[in-house]
């Protein structure tokens, strides 16, 4: 079965370009969460969707950041304008329909940015 | 709401050793509680989890975890480590009954010496 899968798998930018990162969760799984992981913050929740619909994007760290989930079987982070703090991993994970929801993910390999 | 602590940074064991990782949850009713484990360039993988029942889980790759509710504690133990078992370890606590999104721990870093 494919897992959660991600691209790119490392990016490197300068500073004011645009990122676009992708995720195609599991299929079938009705729940989609954006993290981000850095040394000095550890795992973030940026946002989640449930039923392709943002549930909650308050750890979006500011307007910079946009997350859209067209359908089921897709998603997008996109960071305009890039800078050197956003820095990090940013990983997918999707999550079964349970009941009830227990919150076990399943994550992608994570996309590598780095912004100079 | 809920929120998760992993006092250790780093453990260092040698190879054959057993091994406990450490995780302390705050919330106010039965957790949900995980431990994931991720690989240098890999993802977050599930080894095993908590919902009722047994406070005694199994998980993958030999590892098992007991769930105390008198000491707020998700334990993580293996009675043998193999080199292959160096890596990040994740727990992570969910709410029964509310927010089921899991609040993460900063995690503990594994090193296996040979």
């Amino acid at each position: 079965d494919a897992g959660v899968i991600q691209s790119p798998r490392h990016e490197v930018t300068e500073m004011g370009q645009e990122v676009t990162l992708r995720c195609k969760p599991i299929s079938g799984h009705n729940s989609l969460f954006w993290y981000r992981q850095t040394m000095m913050r550890g795992l973030e929740l940026l946002i989640y969707f449930n039923n392709n619909v943002p549930i909650d994007d308050s750890g979006m760290p500011e307007d910079r950041f946009s997350a859209k989930m067209p359908n089921a079987s897709f998603s997008t982070l996109k960071i305009q304008p890039s800078e050197p703090r956003d820095s990090a991993v940013y990983f997918c994970a999707s999550s079964p329909r349970t009941e009830p929801n227990t919150g076990e993910l399943f994550f992608g390999e994570g996309s590598r940015l780095t912004v100079l | 709401a809920q929120s998760v602590t992993q006092p250790d940074i780093h453990i260092t064991v040698s190879e054959g050793a057993s091994l406990e990782l450490r995780c302390n949850y705050s919330y106010g009713a039965t957790p949900y509680l995980f431990w994931y484990v991720q690989s240098p360039g890999q993802g977050l993988q599930l080894l095993l989890k908590y919902f009722s029942g047994d406070t005694l889980v199994q998980g993958i790759k030999g590892f098992e975890a007991e769930f105390k509710r008198s000491q707020s504690s998700f334990n993580l133990r293996k009675p043998s480590v193999h080199w292959s078992d160096a890596a990040e370890y994740f727990c992570a606590v969910g709410a029964q009954g509310g927010s089921y999104i899991p609040t993460f721990g900063r995690g503990t870093s594994l090193i296996v010496h040979p």
